[in-house]
């Protein structure tokens, strides 16, 4: 049963122009969602997060929008660099002192830049 | 500057060989966390631990055993080491504070033969 969905496996985009990455998770117990960037033999590194109690939290160039009532979650970046280009997944977690904090990933998006 | 360090960046192993690897982070993190990372699978989280000696299991723990006697030390333990347990494996820590984030280590990339 995966409760974190990222239904794109890889997204293409032109440098300068918008990257858009997407999420959905299935678990109303999760408040808290982070997105996490992976260059290949490497470990994933933290992006930005957002709390359920917001709806938009920016970071430079990376937007993180939460749509509760859709149980959706999307990532912006602008504009994209080849840098960026990298996997990145979506994490959520329900808050409260049992979590400890445990992350459910989702699959992952491969994004690519092109110069 | 957290660091969270693996004991191997590769690793090849026989079928039902005993396997460990090691995770350290010297950022006095009482949370630490094992996850596997397969294509099209995401990260899985294998066990976690919140303190010294205390364990948890994860989402997928079948085969798979965990050590903590330190608190900067975690191990994760193959008992019998079987070729559908090749993948990257990531090593995780956090403060125990709700929201904080998790900080990984570079990964073991496991070949079982």
């Amino acid at each position: 049963d995966q409760q974190v969905k990222q239904n794109s496996p890889s997204l293409s985009v032109q440098e300068g122009r918008i990257s858009i990455l997407n999420c959905d998770y299935t678990n109303s117990m999760f408040d808290y969602f982070l997105w996490y960037k992976k260059y290949p033999a490497e470990g994933p590194t933290f992006l930005i997060s957002i709390s359920s109690i917001k709806d938009k939290n920016e970071d430079g160039r990376f937007t993180v929008f939460l749509n509760k009532s859709a149980k959706h979650l999307s990532l912006h970046i602008v504009p994209s660099q080849p840098g960026d280009s990298a996997v990145y997944f979506c994490a959520a977690s329900p808050s409260g002192g049992t979590s400890y904090g445990k992350l459910t990933f989702g699959q992952g998006t491969i994004l690519t830049v092109h110069p | 500057d957290v660091k969270v360090t693996q004991s191997s960046r590769y690793l090849v192993k026989r079928t039902g060989e005993k396997v460990f690897l090691e995770c350290v982070q010297d950022m006095d993190h009482e949370n630490m966390f094992w996850y596997r990372q397969d294509p099209g699978l995401g990260l899985r989280l294998i066990y976690f631990s919140y303190d010294v000696k205390m364990k948890e299991k994860g989402d997928i723990p079948e085969g798979y055993s965990v050590s903590r006697e330190k608190k900067e030390r975690f191990s994760l333990i193959l008992e019998s080491a079987s070729t559908n347990q090749t993948s990257m494996y990531l090593c995780a820590s956090k403060w125990a504070g709700v929201g904080d984030t998790q900080y990984f280590g570079p990964g073991t990339r496991l070949t079982v033969l």
